[in-house]
This record gives structure tokens, sequence and C-alpha cells, in this order.
């Protein structure tokens, strides 16, 4: 699976939107990009997924560049909820999903 | 429908003994993953099992071991604990064929000393 780079860390003020980047510059055809939060204390939660075009779902938005080799999680409207540590996660389509290969991630601090 | 539920949530061990952490799947779910997770990183993949068999697994000894059940719940067996085993055990569950991500349990936290 590509390798992801994400940035240590990240802040964000309450309400306003949260853009997370992410590198994956060696990502084939085939590899999604998934995204996955884990909150203090808590196992990752699943957040959305991708493989070329952009998505959106309850929780967030998904913006993967014409080229693949980076994207950009949003969350529209920031909450002191969404601080957490935020992964990202490429896939090979048809392969385990089960075997996730988690970085670093971004350590997202929403503020008041 | 019922998320992923580990058991415990909280357990000390001395070095050298062994350990059975238990997950119960998720509803729906056939397929389960188990990952330990050390204090700063991010969680490490251990080995996931499909059909009661193991089908992947990473970077881990054989003294890791699994088991899955008839009803897809799961246990992580450790033996001869070492110190640097203390960490945050996370198990994680999907329904295979689908791609919307695994729905992860809030893990047992496994202290070594």
């Amino acid at each position: 699976d590509a390798k992801t780079t994400q940035p240590p860390s990240m802040d964000c003020a309450e309400g306003r939107a949260a853009n997370l980047p992410c590198n994956h510059s060696t990502i084939s055809g085939n590899e999604y990009v998934y995204w996955y939060r884990q909150i203090h204390s808590q196992g990752p939660q699943y957040i959305i997924h991708g493989l070329k075009n952009n998505e959106t779902n309850e929780m967030a938005s998904l913006i993967i560049t014409e080229d693949r080799k980076s994207s950009t999680l949003i969350l529209p409207h920031a909450t002191l909820r969404d601080t957490a540590v935020y992964y990202c996660i490429v896939i090979e389509a048809g392969t385990s999903y089960g075997k996730l290969t988690f970085g670093q991630g971004t350590i997202l601090t929403v503020h008041p | 429908e019922t998320g992923v539920t580990q058991s415990p949530t909280h357990l000390i061990k001395t070095r050298g003994q062994q350990v059975t952490l238990r997950c119960s799947s998720q509803s729906g779910h056939n397929t389960v993953s188990w990952y330990q997770q050390a204090l700063g990183q991010g969680p490490q993949f251990i080995f996931q099992y499909y059909r009661e068999e193991e089908n992947g697994r990473g970077n881990f000894p054989p003294r890791f071991s699994g088991l899955q059940f008839p009803n897809y719940s799961s246990e992580l067996n450790v033996n001869a604990l070492e110190l640097d085993d203390s960490a945050l055990y996370l198990c994680a569950s999907s329904r295979t064929g689908t791609s919307y991500g695994y729905t992860f349990g809030s893990g047992t936290r496994l202290t070594v000393v």
C-alpha cells in the first residue's frame, strides 16, 4: 500500500472549516483513500473514503486531486468534539480492508 | 445495531503471564482484525480472521495468536508477556465484500508489570 504523509498537528477555530491535507504521491490506480479519526481513549472511527471522485457524507467531504497524489479532508463546521487524531490511509481495492496501515496522523485541535 | 464490544476494558498482568482479550463483532460483520496501539503511536495491525481462519498477519511473533468463533466473535491471546506488550489492543470488524470501513471497539488497555 502507498505511503501517506500528513502534518503532525493543526488548529482550527470552532465553527470554521477544518481542512486536513494528505500526500500520497505513490498511490496506484486501484488504491482508495480512507480517512479515520481517533478521539482520545476511543477506537478509530471511519469517516469517509474515495477513489478519484470527490465524496461527501454527513461527517465530512473528501477532495482528491486530479492526479490523485494528494487529498484533503474537510470538516465544514468544526466543533470541539472534532478534536482528534486524523489518519489518512491508502488501501488497494479488493484486498483485505482490515489491514490498515496507520501512520502518525494529524492531531487536530479545535479551540473555542 | 450494536457496535464492537471488547472485554475487559483494563487489565494488569505480570511479565511472563498469558492473557486473553475478547471481542464481539458488530451485527452482520464476519471479519475481525486486531491492532496494537502503543502510547503516542498509530495502531499496528496484528492479524485478521475470516471464516474462523487467520488470513493476514502483521509483524508480530507467534506468541500472539487468535481465534474466531462461528458467531464471528474473536479472541486475542498473548503468551509470555513482555513489558513492551503494554498497549491498547483494538478489535475491528467488517463485512467482507464491502469497502465501507471497519468498525473499531474502544479497546482493552493492557499493562504488563
